[in-house]
């Protein structure tokens, strides 16, 4: 079983839904979860981050934490197609800085105007 | 303030051959990660300095691959000789040292996808 799960999609939505991106785990260890967004050919950048349980809420974004399910989510809401990337989960179990981090796959998203 | 820079963007190598890729962190990041994403698979840790130290190694697929970070700014990975199974996209990235408890935000650059033929 591997250690984190994600959808590799591709998913696509029409500009103003409601997105709904998840992960999976299997390490009780893990402590935090981060979402980066990759663009194409692009590095992954930060987009949200969340220790241990619970939702965190920045704009449209919204990421949320379930560690008694081990599962995690990113909603996005009023998407755009500038919002069309590639969506990873990330999770480590070392406190403070990002070390060793464990990856999904990826979730492309796709929002058509 | 620049970002992460990688060097070269894009390598193409025949199987057996020598190939060094380059990360320059963020000026002051003490931390220094190497990644590797493997075409159809997820991006997996290599390596992580702290300044000029290995931290952790665990990462690193087998002896062939030799990463360096001299004076604790750039940072190289060697491979060689270089097989076809290497062959992916690498990627550095770099935090800051952490000063109290919370999250130090890693930032990546964009990445070096070697192809070895």
């Amino acid at each position: 079983q591997k250690e984190v799960e994600q959808d590799p999609g591709p998913l696509s939505v029409p500009e103003g839904a409601i997105v709904s991106l998840n992960c999976t785990y299997s390490n009780s260890a893990f402590q935090y979860f981060m979402w980066y967004r990759q663009y194409s050919r692009k590095g992954p950048e930060l987009l949200m981050y969340t220790y241990s349980s619970g939702n965190k809420e920045d704009g449209r974004f919204t990421a949320q934490v379930d560690k008694s399910s081990k599962y995690i989510s990113l909603f996005i809401r009023d998407s755009q197609p500038s919002d069309s990337a590639t969506y990873l989960c990330a999770m480590s179990n070392y406190g403070g800085s990002q070390g060793n981090l464990i990856f999904g796959k990826g979730t492309k998203l796709s929002v058509k105007p | 303030e620049a970002g992460v820079t990688q060097f070269p963007s894009h390598s193409v190598i025949e199987k057996g051959q020598t190939v060094t890729l380059r990360c320059d962190p963020i000026s002051g990041h003490d931390n220094l990660y190497w990644y590797r994403r493997v075409m159809g698979k997820e991006i997996k840790f290599l390596l992580h300095f702290v300044k000029e130290s290995k931290q952790d190694e665990s990462g690193m697929p087998n002896n062939r691959f030799l990463a360096e970070r001299t004076g604790g700014t750039y940072s190289t990975l060697k491979v060689q000789p270089a097989e076809l199974e290497d062959s992916g996209v690498y990627f550095c990235a770099s935090s800051p040292k952490k000063q109290t408890a919370g999250n130090t935000e890693a930032f990546f650059g964009q990445g070096t996808r070697l192809t070895v033929v």
